[in-house]
């Protein structure tokens, strides 16, 4: 199976909380990232967190980690159209520091 | 600073016909990476460079694929032949250490490559 994954939609209200869900399956990871990609841009970082770490919160991002499960989630706080994006999570192994990524969840933010 | 360029934006080709890509990573980034996306899929991990000495290619199909950092700075990756599976987009990111900053890598905006 894959090594990162997500489910692949979300639709929420604008102004409504969104949270989107990652699972990974190595446990050697040292960092965990979260992208975003607009339609036909590249990948934009929006956060990272440290696996020593339970949460992070970075103004309407907050990121919670719970490694005994190996899960990681994304909640965005007042979600606004221009949140309308596919969120990608990321772990950062250990072995080759190289980054792998989730298939991405597609946010749709409605009016 | 100037982010990670990437030439051309789109292409189209026939299958079995060749194409190339380009990217600069931002001054200074030692560690280069080429990744592929296909449509409705995160990223995958094609080859890892180090300087102009490859770090891991274990993904790259290496009976078309081919990928080349001679001065350590610019890179291009190769398709020979292409086939229709191959239609992706190709991302290049650089990081100024292997694995990236806390900040992770710095993305290029990609090019879309059609293979009809």
């Amino acid at each position: 199976g894959e090594d990162v994954e997500q489910s692949l939609f979300l639709s929420v209200r604008e102004g409504d909380s969104s949270v989107i869900n990652c699972t990974y399956t190595d446990s050697s990871s040292t960092y965990l990232y979260w992208y975003k990609q607009e339609p036909g841009a590249g990948l934009q970082l929006l956060t990272y967190i440290f696996s020593n770490m339970d949460m992070k919160q970075d103004q309407r991002l907050t990121v919670l980690l719970n490694k005994k499960d190996k899960h990681l989630s994304l909640r965005i706080a007042d979600t606004q159209t221009g949140d309308s994006a596919i969120y990608f999570c990321a772990e950062r192994k250990n072995a080759g520091n190289m980054l792998t990524f989730g298939g991405g969840t597609r946010l749709m933010v409605k009016p | 600073e100037a982010g990670v360029a990437q030439s051309p934006r789109y292409k189209i080709i026939e299958k079995r016909q060749s194409v190339a890509f380009w990217c600069n990573p931002i001054s200074g980034h030692a560690t280069l990476y080429w990744y592929q996306q296909i449509l409705g899929q995160g990223p995958k991990l094609l080859i890892q460079f180090q300087n102009n000495g490859v770090v891991d290619d274990s993904q790259l199909p290496k009976d078309r694929f081919s990928a080349e950092r001679l001065k350590g700075v610019d890179s291009t990756l190769k398709i020979q032949p292409a086939k229709l599976e191959d239609s992706a987009v190709y991302l290049c990111a650089s990081s100024l250490i292997p694995g990236g900053t806390l900040n992770g890598y710095t993305f290029g905006s990609g090019t879309r490559l059609t293979v009809v």
